[in-house]
C-alpha cells in the first residue's frame, strides 16, 4: 500500500510569500499530524487532526502558521507572510484511529516538504 | 517540560562492532516508546516502539531496545552493525496522557566505516 505523500518535496519562497504544502495521509488513517524539523534536529511537533477536527495545535508557532484537513484526509498547511527562520522540512505523519486519546499505533511519516525562505 | 536526550551526537564505528545508542526521557507518567531512523535521502522510518509488556523490544534489521523505567531509559542496541546501518536515529516518547504528539530526541549520526 502507499505511505504518506507530501507536495512539493521542495518549495523556494522569497521573504513574505505565502506558501501551502499537502500532505496525502496512508488510506484509512484518521489521525493526522504535522512536525517541523530544523537543521540537525529532531522533528517538532506543530499540530494534529482526529478526521476533520483539529485537536491539538499548540506547536504552530504563530499565527501565521494555518493548518486545515476539511474532508478527514488531505490535508494543507499553509504559511503566511514566511520568514527566513520558517525554513526547515515539514514532516506530515498518519497513524490508525486512536481509541479513548491513547495511542494505539506509532506515526508513519511522510518525505517531508523542504522550504527555503529567501 | 517532557523532553528526549540522545547522548550521542555522532557515532562512529566499524563494521561489526557492537551498538548502543542511549535515550533518557523527562516525563513520570506512563509512556510509549519509539526509535526512528532516517537513512541517507529517505524519509523517517519505524524501527521499533514500545507500548507494554516485554520491557525488550525486538524491531527491524536486528535493532532491539530495553525499557528501563527505573531509569527513564530506552537504549538502542544492535550486536553487529553493517555499513546499511549508516543513518540518523531518533528516540521519541509519547506521553500517555498527551497521545496526540511524538517528542523526538536530537538525533544521533551512526557513520559505520567498511
Amino acid at each position: 500500500g502507499a505511505g504518506v505523500s507530501q507536495s512539493p518535496r521542495y518549495k523556494v519562497a522569497k521573504r513574505g510569500q505565502d506558501v501551502a504544502l499537502r500532505c496525502d495521509p496512508i488510506s484509512g488513517h484518521v489521525s493526522l499530524f504535522w512536525y517541523q524539523q530544523a537543521l540537525g534536529q529532531g522533528p517538532e511537533f506543530l499540530t494534529y487532526f482526529q478526521n476533520e477536527a483539529q485537536l491539538d495545535k499548540s506547536g504552530l508557532p504563530s499565527d501565521r502558521f494555518f493548518a486545515e484537513r476539511p474532508e478527514g484526509s488531505v490535508s494543507t498547511l499553509k504559511i503566511q507572510r514566511t520568514q527566513q527562520e520558517d525554513s526547515a522540512v515539514y514532516l506530515c505523519a498518519s497513524s490508525y484511529p486512536v481509541a479513548s486519546g491513547a495511542l494505539t499505533d506509532a506515526q508513519y511519516f511522510g518525505p517531508g516538504t523542504r522550504l527555503t525562505v529567501l | 517540560a517532557q523532553s528526549v536526550s540522545q547522548h550521542n551526537h555522532h557515532v562512529i564505528l566499524s563494521e561489526a562492532a557492537s551498538l548502543e545508542l542511549g535515550c533518557n526521557y523527562s516525563y513520570g507518567g506512563t509512556v510509549n516508546l519509539f526509535w526512528y531512523v532516517q537513512y541517507p535521502g529517505q524519509h523517517l522510518q519505524l524501527l521499533l516502539k514500545y507500548f507494554s509488556g516485554d520491557p525488550l523490544v525486538k524491531g527491524i534489521k536486528g535493532f532491539e531496545a530495553e525499557f528501563i523505567k527505573s531509569k527513564f531509559s530506552f537504549n538502542l542496541r544492535k550486536p553487529s552493525v553493517q555499513w546499511s546501518d549508516t543513518a540518523e536515529y531518533f528516540c521519541a516518547v509519547t506521553p500517555y496522557s498527551s497521545a496526540s504528539k511524538i517528542i523526538f530526541g536530537s538525533g544521533t549520526r551512526l557513520s559505520i566505516r567498511p
